[in-house]
């Protein structure tokens, strides 16, 4: 089992570019997560969706953000016009069940994106 | 919504002293509480975990209590080591996989 397998591990984008991140979840979850980490900060949720649909997006920023995870592929995380607060580590998470309490996350490396 | 706070942001042991580390949350319908260790440039790490239907839990070094009246759970870590040293992060869910983590609590161990 591979794991959460995220990509690009790394990223450098110019102020007004596009970035996109990707996000494959464990062998047998259908539930993914995603959030942000700014430097020397915690983990704040973004987004939590289901094979072709979005549960809970509360922490998305109303702009700019969007997510999607598609009935074959990887969940992607789309940040437009990208700005240099964007600069984060963004980490994906995955696990098998929803709203039955045995929800175990499971994080992936994590995508750094530096904003120049 | 749920809000989890966590102190202290910054924790010094000597090697074999104990750590605490501890979390309010805000929202009584929690009822999941892990608790992640992250190392530099790593990926956040669950290393133990709590259900609201029990009181505490031990895992070798490692022990979480959690107290619903007051809404506290706390981490303990006996005989810390140096590998110990990282940020540890708690969080909070409703019965569902949507966790509301803490700050952070960067741990320093010194040998």
């Amino acid at each position: 089992n591979a794991g959460v397998m995220q990509n690009p591990r790394h990223l450098v984008r110019r102020r007004g570019q596009e970035a996109r991140l990707r996000c494959s979840p464990m062998k047998g979850h259908s539930h993914v997560y995603w959030y942000r980490q700014l430097p020397e900060e915690g983990l704040k949720f973004m987004v939590y969706l289901q094979k072709e649909n979005i549960i809970d997006e509360s922490g998305m920023p109303k702009e700019r953000f969007s997510a999607e995870f598609p009935k074959e592929g990887p969940s992607i995380l789309r940040i437009q016009q990208v700005v240099r607060g964007d600069s984060a580590a963004y980490f994906c998470a995955s696990s098998s069940t929803g709203g039955s309490g045995a929800n175990v996350l499971t994080f992936g490396a994590g995508s750094r994106l530096t904003v120049l | 919504g749920e809000n989890v706070e966590q102190h202290p942001s910054t924790l010094s042991v000597q090697e074999g002293d104990s750590a605490v580390i501890k979390c309010t949350y805000s929202d009584s319908a929690s009822n999941y509480f892990p608790w992640y260790k992250q190392e530099l440039g790593k990926r956040p790490q669950l290393i133990i975990d709590i259900r609201s239907n029990v009181g505490e839990k031990k895992d070798q070094r490692i022990a979480v209590t959690l107290n619903k009246t007051a809404k506290h759970f706390s981490l303990h870590i006996t005989e810390t080591q140096p590998e110990d040293s990282a940020v540890y992060f708690c969080a909070a869910s409703i019965n569902t996989d949507k966790l509301i983590f803490g700050t952070g609590t960067r741990l320093q161990v010194f040998p």
